[in-house]
């Protein structure tokens, strides 16, 4: 079965780090690019960025340059997502979400569709 | 950067009737708009990309229309399965980074 499958809720305190995983199965990772969405409580979605797994390369969106970096397992069955310097703001659900086009080079491709998603991981960021 | 901008923001709808959103870039995207359903605690779920494809598994009743800056997303007969939020992005890749619209709540 073609899924994505996201580690579980996390509580952190301002100025922490949070990592949020993502496993993939039925299909081979390094095929596509993952990307990172987020949605904040009663807002839209929020494009933070994406990794291409055959070659590592990222590109983030610039609102997180600095702040998150997204790295592929060495098993090459997931991707994670670590964003630094939590603040009340970042508390949202975060998605993994597979984009459309087939990768054909090393070059993330940061504009795409995504066709596949999580199930989402809730962070909330609290003192 | 591009914005996209949605309308309504919420949508009083009964099963069976014909439901129409827009969305409109705030510069022209051709055809690099994908639409997406979201209901709580459920995977956001793709149902049109290019503008008009229909993902596959996506019932028919669902249709994409548009180019350029303006777009529709058209539910042909509202089934009780469909009352969820929906949401645009474009993905243009020659115009910056993919952003989405603020989404469109349908409900009874």
């Amino acid at each position: 079965q073609v899924q994505l499958v996201q580690s579980g809720a996390e509580v952190k305190k301002p100025g922490a780090s949070v990592k949020v995983s993502c496993k993939a199965s039925g299909y081979v990772l390094t095929r596509y690019n993952m990307h990172w969405v987020r949605q904040a409580p009663g807002q839209g979605l929020e494009w933070m960025g994406t990794i291409n797994p055959s070659s590592d390369s990222t590109s983030y969106a610039q609102k997180f340059q600095g702040r998150v970096t997204m790295t592929r397992d060495t098993s090459a069955t997931a991707v994670s997502m670590e964003l630094s310097s939590l603040r009340s703001e970042d508390t949202a659900v975060y998605y993994c979400a597979r984009g459309i086009v087939v990768v054909v080079s090393a070059t993330p491709n940061a504009q795409d569709a995504f066709d596949l998603w999580g199930q989402g991981t809730m962070v909330t960021v609290s003192s | 950067d591009i914005q996209m901008t949605q309308s309504p923001s919420t949508l009083s709808a009964s099963v069976g009737d014909r439901v129409t959103i827009t969305c409109r870039a705030s510069q022209s995207i051709t055809f690099w708009l994908a639409w997406y359903q979201l209901k709580p605690g459920k995977a956001p779920k793709l149902l049109i990309y290019k503008a008009s494809t229909l993902e596959s598994g996506v019932p028919s009743r669902f249709s994409g229309s548009g180019s350029g800056t303006d777009f529709t997303l058209t539910i042909s007969s509202l089934q009780p399965d469909d009352f969820a939020t929906y949401y645009c992005q474009q993905y243009n890749p020659y115009s910056g980074p993919v952003a989405f619209g603020q989404g469109t709540k349908v409900d009874i």
